[in-house]
């Protein structure tokens, strides 16, 4: 059965600085696909970024960036120049390829400071 | 981004009435979910559908039912609300690509 940890309840990061949120999953399939949805106050579900498995290479889009280890099954999610905007709940998911369950993670509590 | 809409936003209902959630898309994606939020557990799929005569349950199906009266709607029905089914409900919509898009949540609080 698919899983997915992630281990750090909550977070605070000052402003401008870079925060690294982690993510382990498990799973027995070749072929899937990981996410990090952003969940802030408004409790809107946002796609932050999505990684294949089968690429090698990290997904990054502008202040977001993912470290994807294969092997160890870990996806954490880095946050660059953090705002204050970024102030939301963060979960991780995994979506095994021909299945339609998305497995979410339990969140991360983000706190940007100013 | 207004892709998917749900209504009501909020909803307060008392112990055995029936209540129904209703979802639209203008993305002309094939694939709908309904998601059910409590705190603590992230999300947890209820029903899917590929299309309208395409309906499967998810993991948390007891005491609800659904409705896919078109492409591009998707509705979740309690048919006898209960307490415990108070929490915020989220319907999403997929791709090919394997993305899932949510709308806005809907938050239900049974009496």
């Amino acid at each position: 059965a698919q899983t997915v940890t992630q281990s750090q309840p909550e977070m605070s990061v000052q402003e401008a600085e870079t925060v690294t949120l982690s993510c382990t999953y498990d799973t027995s399939e070749s072929n899937y696909y990981l996410f990090w949805y952003k969940q802030p106050p408004s409790r809107q579900m946002i796609l932050v970024i999505r990684q294949e498995a089968y690429k090698q290479q990290n997904a990054t889009e502008n202040r977001f960036s993912v470290n994807f280890q294969k092997a160890a099954k870990s996806f954490s999610l880095k946050i660059s120049d953090s705002q204050l905007g970024d102030t939301a709940m963060y979960f991780c998911a995994s979506r095994q390829g021909g299945s339609e369950k998305l497995v979410f993670g339990k969140g991360t509590k983000l706190t940007v400071n100013p | 981004d207004a892709d998917v809409t749900q209504t009501p936003r909020n909803r307060i209902t008392k112990t055995g009435k029936r209540i129904m959630l209703e979802c639209s898309q203008t993305k002309g994606h094939d694939r709908m979910y309904w998601y059910r939020q409590d705190p603590g557990l992230g999300l947890r799929l209820i029903y899917y559908s590929f299309d309208v005569k395409d309906i499967n349950k998810g993991e948390i199906s007891d005491g609800y039912s659904v409705s896919r009266q078109a492409q591009a709607k998707f509705s979740l029905s309690l048919e006898s609300a209960i307490p415990n089914q108070t929490a915020l409900y989220f319907c999403a919509t997929s791709d090919f690509i394997e993305t899932q898009y949510f709308g806005p949540g809907t938050r239900l609080l049974v009496l």
